[in-house]
């Protein structure tokens, strides 16, 4: 069964302070991975994915993440946070094969507050 | 994602009684999924469903819990006789379909309160 693990539970971070979450998944196949992140009272938005060619991926609002096949890992970074990047943020797989049907396995979130 | 709508947004019901939520999919998505959220613990998929048809239930409660996508009209998620426990948001996203790009696209939520 596909898991996905992230390591922090609350992160607080000042702001211009780099930032990396980190986020581990368990599947043995073909896999496609993302960011999403939930602003306070909001729904969840995208922030970046990874399917296949390059492993750094750069999203929106200056966040990149490096998919490490290797280490099963697709870590979050950002280099400066902002005091708006104060939000959840969720990693999830969506595997194929082995009898996946294509819906994705979140992690349990990362809390990330930015003090001004 | 303004283009996935669920509602109503807020549900109050009281134990025992029964929750239907409603999901709109985004134009030209033919696939619905139903996530829940309770408070430190993530999303947790429940359903998967296309028009008509479940595809993964994997992750619903045995009982009082379904869930349908009819052929015409929104996707619905029915809880019969609720309990405290089922107090959480409940997320439904929607994709074009399947093994396309994995990317789901999520409405704002809707957050059940059961007294």
């Amino acid at each position: 069964a596909q898991s996905v693990s992230q390591h922090n539970h609350h992160v607080i971070l000042s702001e211009a302070a780099s930032l990396e979450l980190g986020c581990n998944y368990s599947y043995g196949g073909t896999v496609n991975l993302f960011w999403y992140v939930q602003y306070p009272g909001q729904h969840l938005q995208l922030l970046l994915k990874y399917f296949s060619g390059d492993p750094l991926v750069k999203g929106i609002k200056g966040f990149e993440a490096e998919f490490i096949k290797s280490k099963f890992s697709f870590n979050l970074r950002k280099p400066s946070v902002q005091w708006s990047d104060t939000a959840e943020y969720f990693c999830a797989v969506n595997g194929y094969g082995g009898g996946s049907q294509g819906n994705l396995i979140f992690g349990k979130g990362t809390k990330l507050s930015v003090k001004p | 994602n303004a283009g996935v709508m669920q509602n109503p947004r807020h549900l109050v019901r009281r134990r025992g009684q029964e929750a239907r939520l409603r999901c709109s999919p985004m134009k030209g998505h033919s696939h619905v999924y139903w996530y829940r959220q309770l408070p430190e613990e993530g999303l947790k998929f429940m359903v998967y469903l296309q028009k008509e048809n479940i595809i993964d239930e994997s992750g619903m409660p045995k009982e009082r819990f379904s869930a349908e996508f009819p052929k015409e009209g929104p996707s619905i998620l029915r809880i019969q006789q609720v309990v405290r426990g089922d107090s959480a948001a409940y997320f439904c996203a929607s994709s074009p379909r399947v093994g396309l790009t994995g990317e789901l696209f999520f409405g704002e939520g809707s957050r059940l309160t059961v007294l």
